[in-house]
């Protein structure tokens, strides 16, 4: 079993809807964060957070911490956020959890 | 700021030759890592250090080394490749803010790294 679980694996959406991708974690965290990778391979941070909830633009990302759970919100879908999701959970032995992507489509 | 550069960006090599990846951070970061990433896997630690003149191992490091001289630089060394060393590599940065903080995660833009 995977220390993070992300779910769903793919996920096809419309232009303009609201997508949520969640994430569950086993460890004890210090911090998650939320990574972006696009198709050409790059991969950046977009939240890292531990605790509540922080906003970026379209993209909301909260955490339950009791709960062991995590999601990200994209309002308003673009295409252009077609992408690779990728949670990961640090715990505090500065170690990395990875889950293993949501794959996300946008669809005009 | 370049922020996290790894080099080469694609590379091909015949079963038993060597070679090295080159990460470079310019932020100051304490911590650098190496992952490779398989197609449909999560990204695996291969190996990691938390400051110059310090390394560890992560899950994968089997077939690689490290070695971390300065702050900057964090390469990672293959020793006579082999085909299950096909993936792609990210070398990865953050610095660390005091007590339990560290910072965000920032990752070089990958090498391809194929072995026939």
């Amino acid at each position: 079993k995977n220390e993070v679980e992300q779910s769903p694996q793919n996920l096809t959406a419309q232009e303009g809807e609201f997508i949520t991708i969640n994430c569950s974690y086993s460890v004890g965290i210090s911090a998650l964060h939320w990574l972006q990778q696009h198709p050409g391979g790059g991969i950046v941070s977009l939240f890292m957070l531990s605790s509540g909830k922080k906003k970026h633009g379209r993209l909301i990302a909260t955490i339950n911490i009791q709960e062991k759970h995590s999601s990200l919100h994209i309002t308003a879908s673009h295409p252009r956020d077609s992408a690779v999701y990728i949670c990961a959970a640090i715990n505090t032995g500065n170690q990395f959890y990875f889950g293993t992507g949501t794959s996300l489509t946008v669809i005009p | 700021n370049a922020g996290v550069t790894q080099t080469p960006k694609f590379r091909i090599l015949k079963i038993g030759q060597s070679m090295t990846l080159q990460c470079t951070q310019d932020m100051n970061h304490n911590y650098m890592y190496w992952y490779r990433q398989d197609p449909g896997m999560g990204l695996k630690l291969i190996y990691y250090s938390v400051g110059a003149g310090i390394t560890d191992k992560g899950e994968v490091p089997n077939g690689y080394n490290v070695s971390r001289s300065t702050t900057e630089d964090f390469p990672l060394r293959l020793e006579l490749a082999a085909p299950s060393q096909t993936s792609v590599y990210f070398c990865a940065s953050r610095g660390y803010l005091g007590g339990w903080s560290t910072g965000e995660l920032f990752f070089g833009e990958g090498s391809r790294l194929t072995v026939l």
